[in-house]
């Protein structure tokens, strides 16, 4: 499975946009790009997923460049209700769908 | 509606001692998956099943680790002779199939397991 590499930890401050990349340097041609977002105590919640240029959905815009080495998520006017840690594992579009889990990026949300 | 819950939300147990964590996934996915994340760890995947079928046990870190699923719904994941390491928190996670490329998993709160 491919290896995905994520800065560690930010703040960014409520009502910014938030952008966070991921690198996927071993992604393979049939994987998508997928983005989860998890808060303390609880299971990752999926939040957009694509496979080339940009994907807009009502929570987030993911941008993937022709390459596919890398993605960057984009959170719009973030809250205090976005500080959770996110994840960008890539997902074979056939067989079993098993992600692989990076480390995440700690996004904190400053009042 | 209801979601993927798993139970218990918490188990402490003795190092030596069996465990058993139960899954019961959204009615109607057929693809169930068990991920472990240990403390300050990413997601690692452990098991996944289609239908009661577990074609993919890579994950498994080691003999003393099984799980099964039984009618197409509840999975228990059993660790045996439980050592200090193997505590985590177990997260299932359930989709309505695999083998697509839209279909997102939803995942439980998970067990936090603890092995004194």
């Amino acid at each position: 499975l491919a290896k995905t590499t994520q800065p560690i930890s930010m703040d960014s401050y409520e009502g910014q946009e938030v952008n966070i990349t991921c690198s996927h340097n071993n992604i393979a041609t049939n994987d998508y790009i997928t983005w989860y977002q998890q808060f303390p105590s609880q299971g990752p919640r999926f939040i957009i997923q694509g496979y080339k240029t940009k994907v807009t959905n009502e929570v987030a815009s993911l941008f993937i460049p022709a390459d596919r080495k890398s993605s960057t998520l984009s959170l719009p006017r973030v809250s205090l209700s976005d500080t959770a840690v996110y994840y960008c594992p890539p997902k074979t579009a056939y067989g079993n769908n098993r992600l692989a889990f990076g480390k995440g990026n700690q996004v904190v949300v400053i009042p | 509606g209801a979601g993927v819950s798993q139970s218990p939300s918490n188990k402490v147990t003795e190092k030596g001692k069996d465990v058993e964590l139960r899954c019961d996934p959204i009615s109607g996915h057929t693809a169930l998956y068990w991920y472990r994340q240990s403390l300050g760890q990413g997601l690692e995947f452990l098991i996944y099943f289609q239908g009661n079928s577990a074609p993919d046990k890579s994950g498994l870190p080691s003999d003393r680790f099984s799980a099964e699923r039984t009618g197409g719904s509840v999975s228990t994941l059993t660790i045996q002779r439980t050592q200090q390491e193997d505590s985590a928190v177990y997260l299932c996670a359930s989709s309505s199939l695999a083998g697509g490329a839209y279909n997102e998993q939803f995942f439980g709160p998970g067990t936090r397991l603890t092995v004194l």
